[in-house]
């Protein structure tokens, strides 16, 4: 079965300092990649998908990931951060087709004013 | 509506009491999943349908776990005989197709089982 790796647990960052956020999968075959966010109180936001085409993907808000085939691994990265980006990101998987979504466990973002 | 609504938005019940949790999905999405999140996990695959048909709900925890789509519009996820484990963030999400988009969610129903 596939899974979904995050290897930062709680990242603070001051403000405009850069992100990345390290995001591992293991299944060999085709993939649909996703990260979203959870800002606090909120429910679950798509930040940016990557299906097919051009590894290197823009979503909102300035973030952007890349698709490393050979890594098995789809980072977050974003230049500069800013206190409103403080919330909970999560990296996640699709395989085979349908939207059976696996999930990572979670990177906590605190960024400080 | 504009996005997908789940009711209540909290849920506190005895063990051993029997809960139904809602989830309305955004109009017209064939496909609605069901996910548990416990405190500091990511959401987990429940139970995904496809129309009115459960197509695949092999990540129901065990039988007391149950759930429904009988117009192939609104869910109702239904657990029977709870207990403490089961307290967690209920999300329902749902999508147009089942290919090539991402799913919407809701915002979810904490369940806290006393």
């Amino acid at each position: 079965a596939q899974s979904v790796s995050q290897h930062n647990h709680h990242v603070i960052l001051s403000e405009a300092a850069s992100l990345e956020l390290g995001c591992n999968y293991s299944y060999g075959g085709t993939v649909n990649l996703f990260w979203y966010v959870q800002y606090p109180g909120q429910h679950l936001q798509l930040l940016l998908k990557y299906f097919s085409g051009d590894p290197l993907v823009k979503g909102i808000k300035g973030f952007e990931a890349e698709f490393i085939k050979s890594k098995f691994s789809f980072n977050l990265r974003k230049p500069s951060v800013q206190w409103s980006d403080t919330a909970e990101y999560f990296c996640a998987v699709i395989t085979g087709g349908y939207q059976k979504v696996t999930f990572g466990t979670g990177t906590k973002l605190q960024v400080i004013p | 509506g504009a996005g997908v609504s789940q009711t209540p938005s909290n849920k506190v019940t005895e063990k051993g009491k029997y809960v139904e949790l809602r989830c309305d999905p955004i109009s017209g999405h064939t496909a609605l999943y069901w996910y548990r999140q416990s405190l500091g996990q990511g959401p987990e695959f429940l139970i995904y349908f496809q129309g009115t048909g459960a197509a695949d709900d092999s990540g129901l925890p065990n039988d007391r776990f149950f759930a429904v789509r009988p117009e192939g519009s609104v869910s109702t996820l239904k657990i029977q005989r709870t207990e403490r484990g089961d307290s967690a963030v209920y999300l329902c999400a749902s999508s147009p197709q089942t290919v090539n988009t991402e799913a919407f969610f809701g915002q979810g129903t904490r369940l806290t089982v006393v």
